[in-house]
């Protein structure tokens, strides 16, 4: 039972290099979630998508593209990366409701360093 | 804007404790508010979810309860454990938001000793 699988789990990017990060989820979720997680700031969101087909722009976007590549997958991709995107990234999943009432679930995380 | 706060940002206490963590946020409409838990180096797991119209919810030594009109909610341990250390966060649901985002708060970091 694989939940939520993010990769990679590490990554060293120099400036301006790209990247795609990948998430699947095995739980028949409807919704997915790209946050970022910095010391100090918590979790913020980047990305989501309420359904396959789906995607907005959350709390901190720029910088950042998102594909839903079907039900299970949602990536995230860093065109350009700049030294302000060190941070670990986290995928998440749940079942979107209308009465919002299921938790998310969350994968162990990519830790991604811009030098 | 909804902003969401715990305080403190570290506690520590000997085992067998009872213990309270708090969480306020400023903005009462709200669909729910969950509490998860996250271990150094891992991903966030889900304690327990508190719908809006909901006063408590509780799982084994663990009890959160939410007050909507005052924007606060604490999540209580009994009985604290040295693998109750962790890092614990709320997070809240906007009322007005469609796709079920979160918004965190920072964090607190409990460390429980033997």
């Amino acid at each position: 039972n694989a939940g939520v699988t993010q990769t990679p789990k590490f990554q060293v990017l120099k400036t301006g290099q790209s990247m795609t990060l990948q998430c699947a989820q095995d739980m028949n979720h409807n919704s997915m979630y790209w946050y970022r997680q910095d010391p100090g700031m918590g979790l913020r969101l980047i990305y989501y998508s309420a359904s396959e087909g789906t995607t907005d722009k959350g709390e901190v976007p720029n910088g950042y593209n998102v594909s839903r590549l079907n039900k299970r997958e949602f990536s995230l991709r860093l065109e350009s990366a700049a030294p302000s995107q060190t941070s670990v990234y986290f995928c998440a999943s749940a079942v979107l409701s209308r009465r919002l009432n299921q938790p998310q679930h969350f994968g162990d995380g990519t830790r991604l360093s811009i030098l | 804007k909804q902003e969401v706060t715990q305080i403190p940002a570290a506690l520590s206490v000997p085992e067998g404790e009872n213990l309270v963590l708090n969480c306020s946020f400023t903005d009462s409409a709200i669909y729910n508010l969950q509490w998860f838990r996250q271990d150094p180096g891992k991903g966030l797991t889900s304690l327990l979810l508190i719908q809006s119209s909901q006063r408590e919810q509780t799982s084994g030594r663990l009890n959160a309860s939410l007050d909507k009109s005052s924007g606060r909610s604490t999540l209580y341990i009994a009985a604290s454990q040295p693998g109750d250390s962790a890092t614990y966060l709320c997070a809240v649901t906007p009322f007005y938001n469609q796709g079920g985002k979160l918004i965190f708060g920072q964090g607190t970091e409990l460390s429980v000793k033997p």
